[in-house]
């Protein structure tokens, strides 16, 4: 089945810091990766996406993302964290398999920045 | 460009009523798709619409309902309300309804309080 894990529910770090969130999929074909961010009562803005080509995709609020096939992974960086980067984050995958057409998300990890 | 719009931003309603939330899509965006995003369940798809027919579903009942209109805006309809439909509601749209190549914008949501 397909699916979405997103190991870390909450991640603490102080501004300034380097930031990485995990996400591992499952899925049978080539996927169709994102990465939104959601802020308290607010919809879901999309940093970034992989559709295909180069691994290394950049999103916006100097997000990044790295697609590695060999560990299913799609793990969302940035190098120096804002305190505005609180959030919560979720990774989805692109399914498109028995006539669908959703993304399936992870569970999110919501992320709090210490001053 | 407006994004898309989603109203009301909050409902309140009591167990066995019916709740009626609209979207609109972003201008040209053909489909439009819905999601439920519960406490503790994660953000789930619910339905998908594309050229005004219903195209999929997600697992729920039938008494979630829904309509997209010729000017592509759509409707989710949910009778026989239940606590347990208390969700954040989201709404989002795409230009293609193609996965493959496409990609979902979604609104800020409709808050539902089951009473």
């Amino acid at each position: 089945a397909q699916s979405v894990t997103q190991p870390d529910i909450h991640i603490t770090v102080s501004e300034g810091a380097s930031l990485e969130l995990r996400c591992n999929y499952s899925y049978g074909a080539t996927p169709y990766l994102f990465w939104y961010v959601q802020s308290p009562g607010q919809g879901l803005q999309l940093l970034l996406k992989y559709f295909s080509g180069d691994t290394l995709v950049q999103g916006i609020k100097g997000f990044e993302a790295e697609f590695k096939r060999s560990q299913s992974s799609f793990n969302l960086r940035k190098p120096s964290v804002h305190w505005s980067d609180a959030a919560e984050y979720f990774c989805a995958v692109g399914s498109t398999s028995g006539g669908y057409n959703k993304l399936i998300f992870g569970a999110g990890t919501r992320l709090a920045v210490h001053p | 460009e407006a994004g898309v719009t989603q109203s009301p931003t909050h409902l309140i309603k009591t167990r066995g009523q019916q709740a009626t939330l609209r979207c609109s899509p972003i201008s040209g965006h053909t489909s439009v798709y819905w999601y439920q995003q519960a406490l503790g369940l994660g953000l789930q798809f619910l339905l998908w619409y594309d050229e005004g027919e219903e195209r999929n579903r997600g697992n729920f009942p039938p008494r979630f309902s829904g309509r997209q209109f010729p000017n592509y805006s759509s409707e989710l309809n949910v009778n026989a309300l239940e606590l347990e439909d208390s969700a954040l509601y989201l709404c989002a749209s795409s230009s293609m309804g193609r996965i493959s190549t496409d990609t979902q914008y979604f609104g800020p949501g409709t808050r539902l309080t089951v009473l």
